[in-house]
């Protein structure tokens, strides 16, 4: 079974330009997950989606950040303008259904370096 | 106060060697616990959920308390390739929402 891809791998960015991240779930997968891993601490939910739907995004920056699920597979989480802050990884992650906190997979996420 | 609260390491230990590490969270509500396993510049994966009644896979063991809401993973017979950051990760009441602790960094020298 094929896992969460993620795309670019690798983004390196100036401040204030934007940058977009995609995410494939896992086939079947109806629950999705954004979440920013800074160095040195451990990842921190953005924002999850059910079906296209949003469940919660209360530490979404909402004044850069914004993520899409339009038709309850792919999802893409965008940041405009970018900060020195936003560096970090960023990882998506699925589950077959939401209730089961054991069952998200991760996947490898894409790093973001703002110069 | 952190959510999740773990000692950063790291931990340098032997080949052979045990090793505990410990987390508190400050939510009694939480429903969920589990530790996470993450090598470095990849994805954390889910090592073990921690069960009140504590849990054991192999030579990992895991025990929860909730009246003092701590969380332990104690790794006996240390090999190298456990070498690894350990996420401590705690689940609210009625939720999949993961909280995550910053990590205990362990490393296995021969």
């Amino acid at each position: 079974e094929a896992g969460v891809a993620q795309s670019p791998r690798y983004k390196i960015i100036e401040k204030r330009q934007s940058v977009a991240f995609w995410c494939n779930p896992i086939s079947g997968h109806a629950t999705l997950y954004w979440y920013q891993q800074i160095l040195g601490q451990g990842p921190k939910l953005l924002i999850q989606f059910q079906n296209n739907g949003v469940v919660d995004d209360s530490q979404l920056p909402k004044d850069r950040f914004s993520a899409e699920r339009l038709k309850g597979v792919d999802s893409t989480l965008k940041i405009q303008p970018a900060k020195l802050e936003d560096s970090a990884v960023y990882l998506c992650a699925s589950s077959f259904s939401g209730g089961h906190p054991e069952t998200q997979y991760f996947g490898p996420g894409t790093r973001l370096l703002v110069l | 106060r952190k959510e999740v609260e773990q000692d950063p390491g790291p931990f340098n230990v032997p080949e052979g060697a045990t090793v505990a590490f410990n987390c508190t969270y400050s939510n009694s509500a939480s429903q969920s616990f589990f530790w996470y396993r993450q090598d470095c510049r990849k994805e954390p994966k889910l090592l073990m959920s921690v069960y009140s009644s504590g849990n054991e896979d192999g030579r990992f063991t895991a025990q929860l308390n909730r009246a003092s809401q701590y969380i332990s993973l104690l790794i006996r017979d240390s090999k190298l390739s456990d070498s690894a950051t350990y996420l401590c990760v705690v689940a609210p009441y009625n939720t999949d929402k993961l909280i995550f602790g910053t990590g205990t960094r362990l490393q296995v020298f021969p």
